[in-house]
């Protein structure tokens, strides 16, 4: 089955990039998603890659997949501790009609 | 704000107990997921419904159900309620059943 694995946390500098790394299984994945949640929120869609594609940039935020690797990461520029939350991985697989998600990465901005 | 409605925010109530959650779509939305979060298994699917009809199920156990009403929301009712199944339960919809998903902010559960 479909299995998506993030390290569980990761802090950097205000200012600094953040770069959160997915590991997924599932070669037939087709949408690839990350989502944040903050504290007592529910998860808010950031961005997503359709797999055929290596890259996709939106404002601070640029997503990388290696389809070889079976790797997806999430650069955050110029963190700012408004960014401190737990950000999720999520593939869609050709045959599967629901998201599977990795366990969250806590991202922690120090000042 | 995603536009999906979840109430209640928290529910506190005791082993053996039945609760029931509801979701409001995003408007447009036809399809409706259920999700289960909590410390040790992290974000699980439980069960999606699409125009009414149940069309994927996941680890939903045998206590739980749910279902989609005509006005497109949706309930899941959780029985016999064990220490367990205290958790964050969200709901997503989407406008099909390979669209982006929009989450709710999710009912607490807390089964004393």
């Amino acid at each position: 089955g479909e299995d998506v694995e993030q390290s569980l946390f990761l802090s950097v500098r205000e200012g600094d990039s953040s770069v959160i790394n997915c590991t997924y299984t599932d070669s037939s994945s087709t949408y690839l998603y990350w989502y944040k949640q903050e504290p007592g929120a529910g998860l808010q869609l950031l961005t997503y890659i359709f797999s055929n594609m290596d890259m996709k940039q939106d404002q601070r935020l640029t997503v990388l997949l290696n389809k070889k690797d079976k790797h997806l990461s999430l650069r955050i520029a110029d963190t700012q501790t408004g960014d401190s939350a737990i950000y999720f991985c999520a593939e869609r697989s050709g045959s599967a009609r629901q998201l599977t998600f990795g366990s969250g990465t806590q991202l922690t901005v120090l000042p | 704000d995603s536009g999906v409605t979840q109430t209640p925010k928290h529910l506190i109530t005791a082993t053996g107990q039945r609760v029931t959650l509801r979701c409001s779509p995003r408007s447009g939305d036809l399809s409706v997921y259920w999700y289960q979060q909590s410390l040790d298994q992290g974000l699980q699917f439980l069960i999606q419904y699409y125009n009414g009809e149940e069309r994927a199920k996941g680890n939903i156990l045998e206590r739980f159900s749910a279902q989609q009403f005509p006005d497109l929301h949706s309930e899941l009712n959780l029985s016999s309620l064990e220490l367990g199944d205290s958790a964050l339960y969200f709901c997503a919809s989407s406008l099909g059943v390979n669209e982006k998903l929009f989450f709710g902010s999710g009912t607490q559960l807390s089964v004393l």
